[in-house]
């Protein structure tokens, strides 16, 4: 079953440092893990993307564990302009191929 | 670089109507677009995959009578919807990639209303 779980919601303080996960169980096993942030009424924004391991790039960091069956999005001393819905997309296997599934999202919120 | 733009913005339409929605990669070529749907508070659900050329391949549920898709040209996909009605009124998204595998290029979306 293609299907990956991410918490509601989350509340942060400015400055703190956040970690949204993301699981996927049956990922596929050649596809990358992509992370998206997306404000109202706008497409989705890229953030990150890995494959395994831990990927980190000026605006975040991406841990992956040994059997990939979740990632988490790590944002650093994050900002008021950092509220905004940050969703995983990943790759399962359907049939002869795969197909990408985004997460339900998470809702940050943070506050002053 | 890597810019997708979408055409237009924003629209409402009344019922019964078609809408055509375009979506344009600006500085590079894409052999696949994908068309997604958006509701209120809710994930990107795709409804469709386009290889330039080729028919789409719609996702389970999506009438693809009612949504077109063209993928005429390696920079251009179009969803026209056909005699709309309310619950059609979403968020469209396209988005576009290079190659057959690798990252997708989101455009800005495009808000339809049908009243």
């Amino acid at each position: 079953l293609a299907k990956t779980t991410q918490p509601i919601s989350m509340d942060s303080y400015e400055g703190q440092e956040v970690n949204i996960t993301c699981s996927h169980n049956n990922i596929a096993t050649n596809d990358y893990i992509t992370w998206y942030q997306q404000f109202p009424s706008q497409g989705p924004r890229f953030i990150i993307q890995g494959y395994k391991t831990k990927v980190t790039n000026e605006v975040a960091s991406l841990f992956i564990p040994a059997d990939r069956k979740s990632s988490t999005l790590s944002l650093p001393r994050v900002s008021l302009s950092d509220t905004a819905v940050y969703y995983c997309l990943v790759g399962f296997p359907m049939d002869s191929s795969y197909k990408l599934i985004f997460g339900s999202g998470t809702r940050l919120l943070v506050r002053p | 670089g890597a810019v997708v733009s979408q055409h237009p913005s924003w629209v409402i339409c009344k019922s019964g109507t078609s809408v055509k929605i375009e979506c344009r990669s600006l500085d590079f070529q894409a052999t696949t677009m994908f068309w997604y749907r958006q509701f209120p508070k809710q994930s990107l659900m795709l409804m469709a995959t386009s290889n330039e050329g080729s028919k789409a391949t719609y996702e389970q549920g999506v009438e693809k009578d009612k949504f077109l898709i063209n993928h005429a040209s390696l920079t251009l996909s179009t969803l026209t919807v056909t005699s709309a009605h309310p619950e059609d009124s979403s968020f469209y998204i396209c988005s576009a990639r290079p190659g057959l595998a690798g990252e997708q290029y989101f455009g800005p979306g495009t808000r339809l209303t049908v009243t």
